[in-house]
């Protein structure tokens, strides 16, 4: 049973527009969410974190958003250049650190 | 970049067979993990270490076992290969604190005939 959801495969943007990718989660005990960028043929890369005692994370042109009611994170990404293109997961984890789950995945296009 | 390697990078082995992947860090991290990618899944934990000998499984563990014998070392190994353990292993680490980001490796792509 899938713990953590991104229910967008994939994700076509403008080059300068703002990206959005989203992510869903069914566990309460989820204390702390990341993500990842992924380029083809090589590793997962961090990108940024937010704790569940925020609801937001800026890291220059990223920015994360926690609704912990709705167990909904999104990423978002201001202006969206083409190197950005990649497949983004998010991650999850309780308070532990020491199991993490990931969601399947956004691949994300930005087209000049 | 975190110092971490994986080896080997591709194999391909017959089902039947034992197979064991290496993931070595130099950054004397204490958590060290084993994912395995597959389309329609993202990543999946298989089994995760908190030290020298210490481990534990994770959601995907069946038909795999790791060891790590010493901090920089975790071993994955596949006693039986399986067509259904075809798949992009990663190894993955992460120090101890409140920032929970792990580091990756670059992959090893096993394919199981």
């Amino acid at each position: 049973d899938q713990q953590v959801k991104q229910n967008s495969p994939s994700l076509s943007v403008q080059e300068g527009r703002i990206s959005i990718l989203n992510c869903d989660y069914t566990n309460s005990m989820f204390d702390y969410f990341l993500w990842y960028k992924k380029y083809p043929a090589e590793g997962p890369t961090f990108l940024i974190s937010i704790s569940s005692i925020k609801d937001k994370n800026e890291d220059g042109r990223f920015t994360v958003f926690l609704n912990k009611s709705a167990k909904h994170l999104s990423l978002h990404i201001v202006p969206s250049q083409p190197g950005d293109s990649a497949v983004y997961f998010c991650a999850a984890s309780t308070n532990t650190g020491n199991q993490f789950y990931f969601g399947t995945g956004t691949s994300l296009t930005v087209i000049p | 970049d975190a110092g971490i390697t994986q080896s080997p990078r591709h194999k391909v082995t017959e089902t039947g067979t034992p197979v064991t992947l290496r993931c070595h860090q130099t950054e004397n991290h204490r958590y060290m993990y084993w994912y395995r990618q597959d389309p329609g899944h993202g990543l999946r934990l298989i089994h995760y270490s908190y030290g020298v000998k210490d481990t534990d499984k994770g959601e995907v563990s069946d038909g795999y076992s790791v060891s790590r014998s010493k901090t920089e070392d975790f071993l994955l190994t596949l006693e039986s290969a399986t067509s259904s353990q075809t798949s992009v292993y990663f190894c993955a680490i992460r120090g101890v604190g409140l920032r929970y980001e792990q580091y990756f490796g670059p992959g090893t792509r096993l394919t199981v005939t």
